[in-house]
């Protein structure tokens, strides 16, 4: 059974660093064509992609927030790290990471999300 | 900056049909761009419906297909029930040397 959980601040204040942590079981991101992503919904709002780990330890950030993102796994923990920097009010959103499998094609489970706000 | 669009809402009848559809500003959808499908009802997280353009996962219902239409992606309901009312977000993998992923804006379907 694939579970993924997400955990971190559920507070965080402007210019901070959020870390967020996907914790996962069911599968072995050391597998090839394995991937965990991460994805943002602000309230209310669409969801946005943000970046992409690979069983080869290959990373993929969205252009638009590349110089505020590091990603990052521990194969041997069955977890996957999200860093963003600089947090901004404007960051308030769920955050959910995301199992990939194949040839990047396949979407398929999800953490039930984690909500962060940014206020002082 | 890429930019994926949906129907911003659609309304169907009970036991209806109705197609959703996800353009891509760099032109034609094709297989390559990878369509998932997502549903997402409030308070909850996105449930994946389909990959790949039109492959169903194990829990998808039979009524969700999905396919290429007119240069575009497309998921269509067909014998609507009133669960189905949701949100859906389609995405598409834009690959290269720096692969970026890409969701539409949604789609609020109302059953009605």
């Amino acid at each position: 059974q694939v579970t993924l959980r997400e955990s971190g601040p559920a507070l965080v204040k402007p210019t901070q660093t959020l870390t967020l942590t996907c914790t996962f079981s069911g599968f072995s991101l050391s597998t090839s064509g394995m991937c965990v992503s991460w994805i943002r919904q602000p309230p209310g709002k669409a969801l946005e992609w943000l970046a992409l780990i690979d069983w080869d330890d290959d990373k993929y950030y969205s252009t638009s927030l590349k110089t505020r993102l590091t990603i990052s796994k521990d194969t041997s923990k069955n977890q996957v790290v999200l860093t963003m920097t600089n947090m901004d009010p404007v960051d308030t959103a769920t955050y959910y990471c995301a199992r990939i499998y194949g040839d990047y094609d396949l979407f398929d489970y999800w953490g039930q999300g984690t909500l962060v706000t940014v206020s002082s | 900056q890429t930019v994926v669009t949906q129907e911003p809402s659609l309304t169907v009848s009970p036991g209806g049909t109705v197609t959703l559809t996800c353009a891509s500003s760099t032109g034609a959808v094709t297989s390559g761009y990878y369509p998932n499908w997502f549903q997402q009802k409030p308070g909850q997280a996105p449930r994946a419906l389909i990959y790949s353009t039109s492959n169903k996962h194990s829990w998808t219902p039979a009524r969700f297909s999905g396919s290429l239409l007119g240069g575009k992606a497309a998921l269509t309901l067909s014998g609507v029930q009133p669960e189905d009312e949701a949100e859906y977000y389609c995405l598409l993998y834009y690959g290269g040397a720096q692969p970026q992923w890409v969701f539409g804006g949604g789609t609020k379907l109302t059953v009605l």
